[in-house]
């Protein structure tokens, strides 16, 4: 059973097209996240949602917006792609975290997006 | 703001030991991470210190102390495929969940 998925694996668009990304889990996790991976393997917080609520929202563009239907759902809406947002966008999710407490990520296995 | 230091890569031979180092400097502390990533792969859990100390975990430990700054991620009897990059996460709460800050990855390979 796959924990956390997205689709598609790999997107190639072209520039100023919009563009999804979804991704879902199956562990019951609260809290889940979108993280840019650029081709420095740089890996960047975008977003986090915490039982549907948007609790993260790192400085990015107004052209990303995240939705989540409901607590097991993240999908990401880029439009009007340019070619920096070229990179690998993993989706992760968690229990909903304690001051002090323990509560790991786990990834998804991550979309590589080309913007031409 | 967020800084957190590790080196770009390191190199080592199958069967030996190997430190990586990873230094930071955050406002709120709530946990380090370690994490493993294989090339084309997603990061996966290897460890977690939020008290001073060490973890052990089989082959893998992480050292923590939190007055200096300072981590470190030990892997002993290394293997071929070991060679993967390894990321240091400082983890803020923010409510709701922990924030992860990365830093940049150490690229480590195992050589014969």
């Amino acid at each position: 059973d796959t924990a956390v998925s997205q689709t598609p694996k790999y997107l190639v668009t072209q520039m100023g097209n919009d563009k999804s990304i979804k991704c879902e889990q199956n562990l019951g996790h609260d809290t889940m996240y979108w993280y840019k991976q650029d081709s420095k393997k740089f890996l960047k917080i975008m977003f986090s949602y915490n039982n549907k609520e948007l609790i993260i929202n790192e400085t990015v563009p107004n052209r990303f917006s995240p939705k989540s239907p409901d607590k097991a759902h993240l999908n990401l809406h880029i439009n009007s792609l340019e070619l920096g947002d070229s990179a690998v966008y993993f989706c992760a999710s968690s229990q909903a975290g304690t001051s002090g407490g323990y509560n790991e990520q786990f990834f998804g296995p991550g979309t590589r997006l080309t913007v031409l | 703001g967020q800084n957190i230091d590790q080196p770009t890569e390191m190199t080592a031979t199958e069967g030996a030991i190997v430190q990586i180092n990873c230094t930071y400097q955050t406002s709120g502390f709530n946990g380090l991470f370690w994490y493993q990533q294989h090339a084309g792969e997603a990061p996966t859990f290897l460890s977690y210190n939020v008290l001073d100390g060490l973890e052990e975990k089989g082959r893998f430990s992480s050292f923590l102390s939190r007055s200096k700054g300072y981590s470190y991620l030990l892997l002993k009897e290394l293997q071929m495929k070991d060679s993967a990059s390894y990321l240091c996460a400082v983890s803020l709460f923010t409510g709701g969940g922990n924030k992860l800050t990365f830093g940049t990855g150490t690229q480590l390979k195992v050589e014969l």
